[in-house]
């Protein structure tokens, strides 16, 4: 498998502007979680999925953010409009149904940078 | 509610020496603990797991961590560090596969020539 695929890796896009960032999981995984990683805060949790279906948005930061898993193979995570302190990276992360293997797997991140 | 705490946050340490990462988490349910790496610009790896048996647990790279109950941590240790160990380490919770990692703010290992 390829491993848990985001897109793009890189986005540099004007204040106001929509983005979208997009995330394949892990095949066969029923859990995605979407993080965001700053200097400042760290690696937080933004929302995750169960079988398609959102559990917790709770660290969803406002309005603005907006997430979506239409199947088990595609999410999107949408920031409308875009502001500068929005920069950061977004990681994407897959894991399988519970059973031994429980730990969550990475993408590799898109980097947002709104100027 | 769990939580992680890295006490360090920066660990400067020369090659070859020994190298301990600390980490103490609070859950009031039982939790599985985790340790990722994170080289630059990339995602992250985990590195090793505990989720029941033997507290003693081994990872790749030649990392290993020890769960203590009593004193919930779960520090990460490596005997000789290289080089190639730079990078960031990051301490992890959850309660198992389709619940969500609480994350620690993680532990920049730099390792000196």
């Amino acid at each position: 498998d390829a491993g848990v695929i985001q897109s793009p890796r890189h986005e540099v896009t004007e204040m106001g502007q929509e983005v979208t960032l997009r995330c394949k999981p892990i095949s066969g995984h029923n859990s995605l979680f979407w993080y965001r990683q700053t200097m400042m805060r760290g690696l937080e949790l933004l929302i995750y999925f169960n079988n398609n279906v959102p559990i917790d948005d709770s660290g969803m930061p406002e309005d603005r953010f907006s997430a979506k898993m239409p199947n088990a193979s595609f999410s999107t995570l949408k920031i409308q409009p875009s502001e500068p302190r929005d920069s950061a990276v977004y990681f994407c992360a897959s894991s399988q149904p519970a059973g031994a293997n429980t730990e969550a797997f990475f993408g590799q991140g898109t980097r947002l940078t709104v100027v | 509610a769990q939580s992680v705490t890295q006490l360090d946050s920066q660990v400067p340490v020369f090659e070859e020496a020994p190298v301990e990462l600390r980490c103490n988490y609070s859950s009031s349910v039982s939790v599985y603990l985790f340790w990722y790496v994170q080289y630059p610009n990339q995602g992250l790896q985990l590195l090793l797991k505990y989720l029941s048996g033997s507290t003693l647990v081994k990872g790749i790279n030649g990392f290993e961590a020890e769960f203590n109950k009593s004193q919930t941590s779960f520090h990460l240790r490596k005997p000789s560090v290289h080089i190639s160990d730079t990078a960031e380490y990051f301490c992890a919770v959850s309660r198992g596969s389709n619940y969500k990692l609480t994350f620690g703010k993680g532990t920049l290992l730099t390792v000196n020539p």
